[in-house]
């Protein structure tokens, strides 16, 4: 069965330091994944995704991932954490055509001063 | 610019009454997801659709139902409200892959509706 681990419930990061957020999934099929970010009372928005290809991604607001099939992970990264950074992250594990998405639990940011 | 808009930010019900919340895209997508959203558990789905009057069962369908009457439409009806049914409720539509207006396939989501269930 699918399954998306987020081993970390929240995080809390330095204003301008690194981040990375880990994921881990479980899934049969190539994967298609996905991380979303969320800021309180909003819906998730789309950080970046990987189909196939190269295995570094590159999203919006700085925020890169990495595919790694041998650790079956994809784990998310900015060099530089901004205070509005501050949110929860999702990743996400689909098919083609996305239906059922399974989600991870989601890790809380904190970004400190 | 895309966009999925959901029929009320906040709604509070009491036990027992029939509840219904309303999703719309603009964006002509043809698939449309419903999810629940709970502290610790991240997302699930309750249902999909991937056409008019289409609908599939997700993980978590019970106690709930749809409605897809129009493409752009996808409602979720509480037949009857329990308090196990407080929780923020977020819509979502694709593009089948292939077409779509940014040929970016991606679940495209509204900006939740937060039902608490009395």
């Amino acid at each position: 069965a699918q399954s998306v681990t987020q081993p970390d419930i929240h995080i809390t990061v330095s204003e301008g330091a690194s981040l990375e957020l880990r994921c881990n999934y479980s899934y049969g099929a190539t994967p298609y994944l996905f991380w979303y970010v969320q800021s309180p009372g909003q819906g998730l928005q789309l950080l970046l995704k990987y189909f196939s290809g190269d295995t570094l991604v590159q999203g919006i607001k700085g925020f890169e991932a990495e595919f790694k099939r041998s650790q079956s992970s994809f784990n998310l990264r900015k060099p530089s954490v901004h205070w509005s950074d501050a949110a929860e992250y999702f990743c996400a594990v689909g098919a083609r055509g996305f239906q059922k998405l399974v989600f991870g639990t989601g890790t809380r940011l904190l970004v400190s001063p | 610019d895309v966009k999925v808009t959901q029929s009320s930010r906040y709604l509070v019900k009491r036990t027992g009454e029939k509840v219904f919340l309303e999703c719309v895209q603009d964006m002509d997508h043809e698939n449309m997801f419903w999810y629940r959203q709970d502290p610790g558990l991240g997302l699930r789905l309750i249902y999909f659709s991937y056409d008019v009057k289409m609908k599939e069962k997700g993980d978590i369908p019970e106690g709930y139902s749809v409605s897809r009457e129009k493409k752009e439409r996808f409602s979720l009806i509480l037949e009857s409200a329990s308090t196990n049914q407080t929780s923020m409720y977020l819509c979502a539509s694709e593009p089948i892959p292939g077409q779509g207006v940014s040929s970016t396939d991606t679940q495209y989501f509204g900006p939740g509706t937060r039902l608490t269930v009395l």
